[in-house]
């Protein structure tokens, strides 16, 4: 257990609906990371915040937007689903902001769009 | 874009055998970090690696970074069913402030 953890963990949609993931970072850890991994990409990075600010951003479609709360959880917002947004999401953790620190993943959660 | 690229994309070994997957920067990296993600699982940090040319070892894992930081591997010897899984690398950019994983190298074992 890495002591992050992702709701829901299953989630199933509909094209054009919209939908929200939850991750809260272990605690101690400022930072948040949120990928998106499906068969044919691999791990793709879209987005990390510290400490409620947005610090990098990969490649994220303007559909998809999160923030980080005062409290440190995360919320990824994915609208106007489409077919291939189908995949698994991860939110890792890490305790500061920067590429040194290594980060603790999420069991994350898996988003079948119909 | 920045890429790291990972070969192979996948490896079937028999129990006993020994395993490398290679990891390769087009631009020079300020360090590296591999993940283990077990089937049904999610990513787990495994080792970091800083230096120019360095080697570490976890038991049967042998990790190295090149000397000119653009590459590295991870090396398994003897391999066992509980290696079985997909490894990552993952490069920090030396100017930039993401790490870019690699797309992984699925390992099966049989026994």
């Amino acid at each position: 257990d890495s002591g992050v953890t992702q709701t829901p963990k299953h989630l199933i949609t509909a094209t054009g609906q919209r939908v929200t993931l939850r991750c809260s970072p272990r605690s101690g850890d400022l930072s948040v990371y949120w990928y998106q991994q499906s068969l044919d990409q691999g791990l793709q990075f879209l987005i990390q915040y510290y400490n409620g600010e947005e610090r990098a951003k990969g490649n994220i479609l303007e559909r998809f937007s999160a923030q980080q709360f005062p409290d440190l959880h995360s919320e990824l917002n994915l609208s106007s689903l489409e077919l291939g947004d189908s995949a698994l999401y991860f939110c890792a953790s890490s305790v500061g902001d920067g590429r040194i620190y290594e980060q603790y993943f999420g069991p994350g959660t898996r988003l079948t769009v119909t | 874009g920045q890429q790291v690229m990972q070969i192979p994309q996948y490896q079937h070994v028999q129990e006993g055998e020994d395993f490398t997957t290679y990891c390769n920067s087009s631009t020079t990296l300020s360090n590296i970090q591999w993940y283990k993600q077990r089937p049904g699982g999610h990513p787990v940090f495994l080792i970091q690696l800083v230096k120019s040319g360095e080697v570490k070892k976890q038991k049967r894992l042998t990790f190295q970074f090149g000397e000119a930081k653009k590459n590295s591997s991870l090396h398994i010897t003897a391999t066992q069913t509980t290696d079985v899984g997909t490894y990552f690398c993952a490069g920090n950019m030396e100017y930039g402030n993401k790490l870019v994983f690699g797309a992984g190298t699925i390992l099966r074992v049989k026994s």
